[in-house]
């Protein structure tokens, strides 16, 4: 069965570091998510891209975070410089448009900001 | 105002038995979509069941159904037969129509962390 892919699978950096993130969703899925999930709680959307469009990116803080997907197929998420509360798990997910309710999440990545 | 709202921190329950985690939410739009999403130690997120606000029967995907109580606002899970490996944590989610001002974003619970013993 098809995969949404991320990498890398762990990250440990130090604060003022820059870092970023990769992700390759199901081939044909138009719709990509990077979420951002926090110790404890459920993830929360940070950015949302229709082919290399951004459609939602009204939670991402823009003063450090960016977000890329150039040709419509696989994704970058960057952070610089990083701060000891962007320590989490960063998701990327996808959907396709004959299906567009259900969400399929890759792995994710495990942030730790030192 | 939480979107989404699970009580349970933690459930226990034996293997073989039943168990129900809780789900409300919140909206004034009459259309939406629930969802119930699984993630085991290894992190992913992995789609359970969905049930669509018009839909009349409650949804149900092998050993999972979906308590669906619209006027009470509530979206439980019912995992039937529980096994070990259903430990993990539930998360449930809501989403609102695309042409909505949340543009169809997926809003999550806190989770619920369910163990399952032998």
């Amino acid at each position: 069965e098809a995969e949404v892919a991320q990498s890398p699978r762990y990250k440990i950096t130090e604060k003022s570091q820059a870092v970023a993130f990769w992700c390759d969703p199901i081939s044909g899925h138009a719709t990509l998510y990077w979420y951002r999930q926090i110790l404890g709680q459920g993830p929360e959307l940070l950015v949302q891209f229709q082919d290399e469009s951004v459609v939602d990116d009204s939670q991402l803080p823009k003063d450090r975070f960016s977000a890329e997907r150039l040709k419509g197929v696989d994704s970058t998420l960057k952070i610089q410089p990083a701060e000891l509360g962007d320590s989490a798990m960063y998701l990327c997910a996808s959907s396709s448009s004959r299906d567009s309710f259900r969400l399929f999440f890759g792995s994710g990545t495990q942030l730790s900001v030192l | 105002a939480q979107k989404i709202t699970q009580t349970q921190p933690g459930m226990f329950v034996q293997e073989k038995e039943a168990v129900t985690l809780d789900c409300t939410y919140d909206t004034s739009d009459p259309s939406y979509g629930l969802f119930w999403y699984k993630q085991p130690s290894s992190g992913e997120m992995i789609f359970l069941i969905y049930q669509g606000s018009y839909d009349q029967q409650n949804a149900t995907e092998g050993r999972y159904s979906l308590n669906f109580q619209k006027a009470r606002k509530s979206a439980n899970l019912v995992i039937s037969a529980s096994q070990l490996g259903d430990s993990a944590m539930y998360f449930c989610a809501m989403r609102e129509p695309r042409g909505g001002s949340t543009l169809g974003r997926l809003y999550f619970g806190r989770g619920t962390q369910l163990t399952v013993w032998p």
